[in-house]
């Protein structure tokens, strides 16, 4: 089935800083790719998402690129606040229809410190 | 607004007793799903479901059951608390169509206390 290997944490960043979350998977037929977060205290909520090859998806200052000849997904952002201490998830990647199984491991905690 | 909402934010309970926690999502989704989340070890998919009274195996099924009786609602059912099963536990919705559709939906968590 499909699946991803993500970059383990913590990761503590200076603000301002850029900050790059690796995230590469295995997948088969042409699937779209997720990135979530989850804040303290809260569920995950959907970050940004990429639907084909090239894509970029982008939200809050995020981005990532969905590369296909690396089966990548990397998570960056230019310039890291405070309020982005949380921790991020990679999933698996989703084809078209039915049902999959979803399992999405241990996430990246990122703390950025003033 | 979607929402994904779970009976209680917070709960305790003593061992051996039944447990039941409830998902409610207001957005005609089939899937429906059901994690537990434990300090390094991430989130781990328990149970799932793809239509009424449809349910599969996640990766930690043990001393866990599900229902599912109406498209909208998924319960998750500790038949005999243990003390190991205290932890954060997670429901979320997808709907089944298309690959850019199929964003999953949390509700806010529910932290169990087993004692």
């Amino acid at each position: 089935g499909n699946s991803v290997t993500q970059m383990e944490g913590p990761v503590t960043l200076s603000e301002e800083a850029f900050l790059t979350i690796n995230c590469t998977y295995t997948a088969t037929g042409y699937p779209s790719l997720f990135w979530y977060v989850q804040y303290p205290g809260e569920g995950l909520q959907l970050l940004l998402k990429a639907t084909k090859a090239d894509d970029k998806g982008s939200n809050k200052g995020f981005e990532a690129t969905y590369r296909k000849e690396t089966t990548s997904f990397h998570l960056e952002k230019g310039s890291v606040q405070v309020s982005d201490s949380a921790v991020y998830f990679c999933a698996p990647p989703i084809n078209s229809g039915g049902y999959q199984k979803v399992t999405f491991g241990t996430g990246t905690k990122l703390q950025v410190i003033p | 607004d979607v929402k994904v909402t779970q009976s209680s934010r917070y709960l305790v309970k003593r061992t051996g007793e039944k447990v039941f926690l409830e998902c409610v999502q207001d957005m005609d989704h089939e899937n429906m799903f059901w994690y537990r989340q434990d300090p390094g070890l991430g989130l781990r998919l328990i149970y799932f479901s793809y239509d009424v009274k449809m349910k599969e195996k996640g990766d930690i099924p043990e001393g866990y059951s599900v229902s599912r009786e109406k498209k909208e609602r998924f319960s998750l059912i500790l038949e005999s608390a243990s003390t190991n099963q205290t932890s954060m536990y997670l429901c979320a919705s997808e709907t089944s169509g298309l690959s850019n559709d199929r964003e999953q939906y949390f509700g806010p968590g529910t932290r169990l206390t087993v004692t």
